[in-house]
């Protein structure tokens, strides 16, 4: 069974950094792109990064492109998501999710973490 | 403000059908797949539909998804009052360098 495991959300003052985590397995987490989408408090979905699956590649959604960095560790079957410069409308559950493909597209996000929540508040 | 357009909301009675619209561009539904998500009051999204109009292994056939030029549509049949739940389009678009999903529509089954 496919499982993904976020961490490391919370409370965080604005300007700060923040390091999620998530734990894959129940599959081959070498052979597959990651993203983290994050979805505001009754809002919708919003995609924020992606990662290829031997780091090669990684993309940023403008509003976190500088502040944000994605990165993973396959012997650990880790993704991580490094956020600095922490603004209020950055507040969301973010979501760590599995791609069909290896690369940085979005050939379908097949399988989603349950979130975890980040606010930023003073 | 989205770069794929849905309408907010639409409803259907029980057993009935329903149609989801997703519009954008060429730089991302004209040129790249379209997957649609199914999000439950609480949950996380769900994959229903992949490579515009694949359904993933346990996706009831109720579901299907088509595309044509630069717009995409859910189809849903035989409406259930467990179907009720948001529901996202999303791919890649090629001029961003960048996912992105539709706003989401509501769907109440009546």
């Amino acid at each position: 069974e496919v499982q993904l495991v976020e961490s490391g959300g919370g409370l965080v003052q604005p300007g700060r950094p923040l390091r999620l985590s998530c734990t894959a397995s129940g599959f081959s987490f070498d052979y597959y792109g990651m993203h983290w989408v994050r979805q505001a408090p009754g809002k919708g979905l919003e995609w924020v990064s992606v990662i290829s699956w031997n780091s090669g590649s990684v993309v940023y959604a403008d509003s976190v492109r500088g502040r944000f960095t994605i990165s993973r560790d396959n012997a650990k079957n880790s993704l991580y998501l490094q956020m600095n410069s922490l603004r209020p409308e950055d507040t969301a559950f973010y979501y760590c999710v599995k791609d069909r493909g290896m690369g940085t597209a979005m050939a379908g996000l097949t399988y989603w973490g349950q979130g975890t929540l980040v606010t930023v508040s003073s | 403000q989205s770069v794929l357009t849905q309408p907010p909301s639409v409803s259907a009675a029980p057993g009935q059908k329903v149609t989801i619209s997703c519009s954008g561009s060429s730089s991302n539904i004209g040129n790249n797949y379209v997957s649609w998500y199914q999000q439950l009051p609480g949950t996380a999204p769900k994959l229903l539909i992949y490579d515009n109009n694949k359904r993933p292994s346990g996706i009831p056939d109720r579901f299907s998804g088509s595309e044509s030029g630069t717009s995409a549509t859910l189809g849903i049949t035989g409406l259930q009052t467990g179907d009720e739940a948001d529901y996202y389009c999303g791919t890649w678009d090629s001029s961003l360098n960048a996912g992105v999903f539709g706003g989401g529509t509501k769907l109440t089954v009546l």
